[in-house]
């Protein structure tokens, strides 16, 4: 079964210091999104992208965030200087043509520490 | 925006019971209802949807109901395992011809089912 590869799998950074966390969505999907999970709390929506631009966002997503597809395959997340409240896990997730076939397919995550 | 109410936080049945999560949603124009499992440290799987032009679906011990008017939805297992312990997500999103809107999901329900 396709899956949605995201790595690193665990990254800690120093407060203040600019992370990309990568994915490589499903190759025939067109939506692409990244959620994140802070422990035992609930997965919420940061992103979505698609047709090589951000469909929507959440109030999470600011300035220190910003996403991008810079080749046919991969799809980023960059926090610009992270904070330490932005230690969760990230999912990346894809998605095809509404109809087609239904559901998200999620990545295993990165799990981001920020000290 | 929309948002998603999930209950109950907790759920602990005996091996061979049967649990309910329940889930509200707030936006009427939501028709999209995804149900994940999730085990601890590990991605978010889709295990059963729903869309709102249909009331009941089920695969195997798994079934989901949906009440448009109500706006509510519900997760029943039959015959719980004990490898159906996990966190349990509910979410809800607005599909249309051409696009796929983002996920909001409930805050969980952490499932313990006892040998």
């Amino acid at each position: 079964e396709p899956e949605v590869t995201q790595t690193p799998s665990h990254q800690v950074t120093q407060m203040g210091q600019e992370v990309i966390l990568r994915c490589v969505p499903i190759s025939n999907h067109l939506y692409f999104y990244w959620y994140r999970q802070i422990l035992g709390q609930k997965v919420e929506f940061l992103v979505s992208f698609y047709n090589n631009e951000i469909s929507e966002k959440s109030e999470i997503f600011d300035d220190q965030f910003s996403v991008e597809r810079p080749d046919g395959s991969n799809f980023t997340l960059k926090i610009r200087s992270t904070k330490l409240e932005d230690s969760a896990m990230y999912f990346c997730a894809s998605s095809d043509r509404t109809g087609v076939r239904n559901g998200y397919t999620f990545g295993s995550g990165t799990r981001l520490t920020v000290v | 925006g929309e948002n998603v109410e999930q209950h109950p936080s907790t759920l602990s049945v005996q091996e061979g019971d049967s649990a309910v999560i329940k889930c509200t949603y707030s936006d009427s124009a939501s028709n999209y209802f995804p149900w994940y499992k999730q085990e601890l440290g590990k991605r978010p799987q889709l295990i059963i949807d729903i869309r709102s032009n249909v009331g009941e679906k089920k695969d195997q011990r798994i079934a989901v109901t949906l009440n448009k008017t109500a706006k509510h939805f519900s997760l029943h297992i039959t015959e719980t395992q004990p490898e159906d312990s996990a966190v349990y997500f509910c979410a809800a999103s607005i599909q249309w011809r051409g696009s796929q809107g983002n996920l909001i999901f409930g805050k969980g329900t952490k499932l313990s089912v006892k040998p």
